[in-house]
């Protein structure tokens, strides 16, 4: 079973710019997370979503961060315009299931750096 | 407030010891709590997962436990390899409710 996929793994842009990360969950799986993680510390869910409706986006900075999953398959997060605090790695994850047992399933991550 | 706490935050140790970790939670209700291997540069992969009723899970050389009334857990690696350096997340599971709660995890290093 093909795992979950992101790209870039890398990203170097100046402040203010704008930058966009894939991912392509496991197949079949219907939820799909985003989650932010900075260096040391855990990852921060971003957006959640159940098929392509938004399940959960209160900790997303909706005046820079977006994200969408327009056919219930990939997504795409954005961020328009970067500051240097959201220097971070972006994790994508999905499970089969919404609910307390599901498991999630990490793609490598997308390393940003904002200078 | 829902929190999770782990510690120490980073561990050294030698190639071959046991190891233990900690992990405190005020999530409530309590659902499950996962423990997470995340190597450099990857995204986590789940080694545990205990539900309320459950005391003890193990994974080859990782064996986790739970308290669910002091709400504590531990993850105890036993003959540690050098493969073993990672960070260990800690995460619960708030139930009726899709919210997970993450530790900032523990950075072992394994050294020969």
């Amino acid at each position: 079973e093909a795992g979950v996929a992101q790209s870039p793994r890398y990203k170097i842009i100046e402040k203010r710019q704008s930058v966009a990360f894939w991912c392509n969950p496991i197949s079949g799986h219907a939820t799909l997370y985003w989650y932010q993680q900075i260096l040391g510390q855990g990852p921060k869910l971003l957006i959640q979503f159940q098929n392509n409706g938004v399940v959960d986006d209160s900790q997303l900075p909706k005046d820079r961060f977006s994200a969408e999953r327009l056919k219930g398959v990939d997504s795409t997060l954005k961020i328009q315009p970067a500051k240097l605090e959201d220097s971070a790695v972006y994790l994508c994850a999905s499970s089969f299931l919404l609910g307390g047992l599901r498991e999630q399933y990490f793609g490598p991550g997308t390393r940003l750096t904002v200078t | 407030k829902n929190q999770v706490e782990q510690s120490p935050q980073s561990l050294i140790i030698l190639e071959g010891k046991n190891c233990t970790l900690q992990c405190n939670y005020t999530v409530s209700p309590f659902s499950n709590l996962r423990w997470y291997k995340q190597d450099t540069g990857r995204g986590p992969v789940s080694l545990t997962i205990m539900t309320f009723s459950e005391n003890t899970k193990s994974n080859g050389r990782y064996t986790a436990t739970l308290d669910a009334d002091t709400k504590q857990s531990s993850l105890h690696i036993t003959a540690s390899q050098l493969s073993d350096s990672a960070s260990y997340i800690c995460v619960v599971s708030e139930a009726g409710a899709n919210n997970l709660f993450f530790g900032t995890g523990t950075r072992l290093t394994v050294i020969p």
